[in-house]
């Protein structure tokens, strides 16, 4: 089974400064897409950034980045620039293939100080 | 970008009631739709997995009798939560994939989030 961990139940970072998230999964599958949500308190999901597990380059999405380490199974988002609206909870997800489920991280609740 | 709505955001309901939760997608047809169950402070939780003309596929612990799902078309899920107990309060997520065409970019299916309902069971 697939299982996604996220050890970081909450991190705190100053406004303008960068911080980064946390992430390692477990599979034994080849083709698989690895993602960063953020939930607002709305609850809505939004999708922050997507990384496809056969591409060696890692992703980014503006002030988003991913740091992809396939071989240690490891997906860490890095933001830069924190602003007030990055505020939320933010869940790493994976998922195998291209129709299937996501499987979730317990989640991180990210904190910006001003 | 690809939009999913739930019906209702909120429901409120007595003890023993069923309760019925839509999820549609408007603007693209997806054949395979997905329900989670989020219970406070907590991740999603995947419940199951349905597709259009056939029956859903539940995760392993979650009732199929209690918990009714029926994707009748290709826009649209339904998620029925049959003779309600206070447990059973949770926010409902549904998500449906979609279709992205990149152009020249690569092209993909990716997953659309509806907005949830909290479902309060007195």
């Amino acid at each position: 089974a697939q299982t996604v961990t996220q050890s970081q139940p909450e991190m705190s970072v100053q406004e303008a400064e960068t911080v980064t998230l946390s992430c390692t999964y477990d599979t034994s599958e080849s083709d698989y897409y690895l993602f960063w949500y953020k939930q607002p308190p709305s609850r809505q999901m939004i999708l922050v950034i997507r990384q496809e597990a056969y591409k060696q380059q890692n992703a980014t999405e503006n002030r988003f980045s991913v740091n992809f380490q396939k071989a240690a199974k490891s997906f860490s988002l890095k933001i830069s620039d924190s602003q007030l609206g990055d505020a939320a909870m933010y869940f790493c997800a994976y998922r195998m293939g291209n129709n299937n489920d996501m499987r979730f991280g317990a989640g991180t609740r990210l904190t910006v100080k001003p | 970008g690809a939009v999913v709505s739930q019906h209702p955001s909120r429901v409120i309901c007595k003890s023993g009631t069923s309760v019925k939760i839509e999820c549609r997608s408007l603007d693209f047809q997806a054949t395979t739709m997905f329900w989670y169950r989020q219970f406070p402070k907590q991740s999603l939780m995947l419940m199951a997995t349905s597709n259009e003309g056939s029956k859903a596929t539940y995760e392993q612990g979650v009732e199929k009798d209690k918990f009714l799902i029926n994707h009748a078309s290709l826009t649209l899920s339904t998620l029925t939560v049959t003779s309600a107990h206070p447990e059973d309060s949770s926010f409902y997520i549904c998500s449906a994939i979609g279709f992205i065409f990149g152009g020249q970019k690569s092209s993909y299916n990716e997953q659309f989030f509806g907005p949830g309902t909290r479902l309060t069971v007195l």
